[in-house]
């Protein structure tokens, strides 16, 4: 069974850089896609973006000047991050399993809370 | 890229059928055959119900299915049951040059009465 674990610091104070880890456990990150979406509280979800076993990824135009997604096979895991955050970047961060074709989220870490504040 | 629409909430009596729809604009759900719904309890992580539109992943009950008609994709939800209350999100991805962008609809909370 596969199994998703974020880990970061769960406070960021603002204009500083928001950094998370994702585990994968039960299987292995190669040959699949990966996503980071986030959902800031008592609102819906919001996609980050996606990054592919060899790097390659996309992400949400309207924070793609801030985020990079990467990739460590060796210890299966993939990272976010995002710069120059603000109070509008407090949210729960999910990572997922994102099955292509197909673009859906099979498998989901629990979430963590990121509140950026002073 | 703007958030998919769908209602803010849907309610229904136990036994009874409801749906839920998830409207685009005509550029992308229209023209792409990969939605998905989510469900997702208070906090806890979403969970996938229907993908590529219509398909169940397995486990997932079969009182969950998913149509699409035009620049509307539906969920519906057949003989509701105290535990389908949550809010529920569907999700489109689609190719722009050659890279893939998603988006999640505005999502609905579904309540039981």
């Amino acid at each position: 069974q596969v199994q998703l674990q974020e880990s970061g610091p769960g406070l960021v104070k603002p204009s500083e850089t928001l950094s998370l880890t994702c585990t994968v456990s039960g299987g292995s990150i190669s040959s699949y896609y990966w996503s980071w979406i986030r959902q800031p509280p008592g609102k819906g979800l919001e996609w980050i973006g996606y990054i592919y076993h060899s790097g390659y990824g996309n992400y949400n135009p309207s924070l793609k000047s801030r985020v990079t997604i990467s990739v460590d096979t060796s210890k299966n895991q993939f990272s976010l991050k995002l710069s120059s955050v603000t109070a509008a970047d407090t949210a729960v961060y999910y990572c997922a399993r994102d099955h292509f074709p197909g673009s859906y989220y099979d498998y989901w870490g629990q979430g963590t809370l990121v509140t950026v504040s002073s | 890229q703007s958030a998919l629409t769908q209602p803010a909430s849907v309610s229904g009596s136990r036994g009874q059928s409801i749906t839920i729809s998830c409207t685009g604009a005509s550029s992308d759900v229209g023209g792409y055959d990969y939605v998905s719904w989510y469900q997702q309890h208070p906090g806890k992580a979403p969970k996938v119900l229907i993908y590529e539109v219509s398909d169940r992943p397995s486990g997932v009950s079969h009182r969950f299915s998913g149509s699409k008609s035009g620049i509307t994709a539906s969920l519906t939800i057949s003989g509701l049951q105290a535990e389908d209350e949550a809010d529920y999100y569907c999700s489109y991805c689609f190719s722009k040059r050659s890279s893939r962008i998603c988006v999640f609809g505005t999502g609905t909370k579904v309540t039981v009465l």
